[in-house]
């Protein structure tokens, strides 16, 4: 089976700009969670979607924000950006949704902002 | 608020050497806890949870309700298993916000 895949890898923007990282989960699998990833944060969860549904969100401003497709392929935009958004996201996919269902992490997406 | 400790950045041991990756939580309800790992140039990945009771890799790991603390032990290390190894506490009953630790860096030396 293919991995969870990130696009794009690498990512340049400016402030103010917007952003969209798109994740592909595991074949089969329906639950797909967005982490932010900071030398000063460590690893943070930003959301998880399952069936086109936000399910869970984390503590992060509305200038993040998902969706989920039918086919369980996820995006990830962030408006406005700052600074501080600079960073590594990682996506993961899971089976399910239950607390214990193994995560598979994609490889990120390193954003920079300038 | 759910919490995740890691109080050591860096661990250097000696292959053969037992290790401990020490990981202590805070959390009013019952937790999930897992560990894991990110060897270099890898993707982050899980290493075991404690409600599975496995061993892998020959690390384990022991749920301390009492102390709050996921250790994760080896008795004897060995050089592949450098990496950075993450404590992570998810909520249960419904409430899935996974809480990651800062993580350790465990140097394995020859």
């Amino acid at each position: 089976k293919a991995g969870v895949t990130q696009t794009p890898r690498y990512l340049i923007k400016t402030r103010g700009q917007q952003v969209t990282l798109s994740c592909s989960p595991i074949s089969g699998h329906r639950s797909v969670s967005w982490y932010q990833q900071t030398p000063g944060q460590g690893l943070q969860f930003l959301f998880e979607y399952f069936s086109e549904t936000q399910r869970n969100k984390g503590n992060f401003p509305g200038r993040f924000s998902g969706r989920q497709f039918s086919n369980s392929r996820s995006e990830m935009n962030v408006s406005t950006l700052e600074l501080g958004d600079s960073a590594l996201y990682l996506c993961a996919s899971s089976l399910l949704t239950t607390e214990t269902d193994t995560q598979y992490f994609g490889p990120g997406t390193r954003l920079t902002v300038l | 608020a759910q919490r995740v400790t890691q109080p050591e950045k860096l661990l250097s041991v000696f292959k053969g050497a037992p290790v401990e990756l020490k990981c202590n939580y805070s959390y009013s309800g019952s937790p999930e806890l897992f560990w894991y790992v990110q060897y270099s140039r890898q993707r982050l990945q899980l290493l075991l949870r404690h409600i599975s009771r496995e061993s892998i890799k020959g690390f384990t790991a022991d749920l301390n309700k009492g102390e709050t603390s996921f250790h994760l032990k080896k008795p004897f290390a060995q050089e592949e298993d450098s990496a950075m190894y993450y404590c992570a506490l998810s909520g249960s009953g419904g409430s899935y916000i996974p809480t990651f630790g800062r993580g350790t860096s465990l140097i394995v030396h020859p």
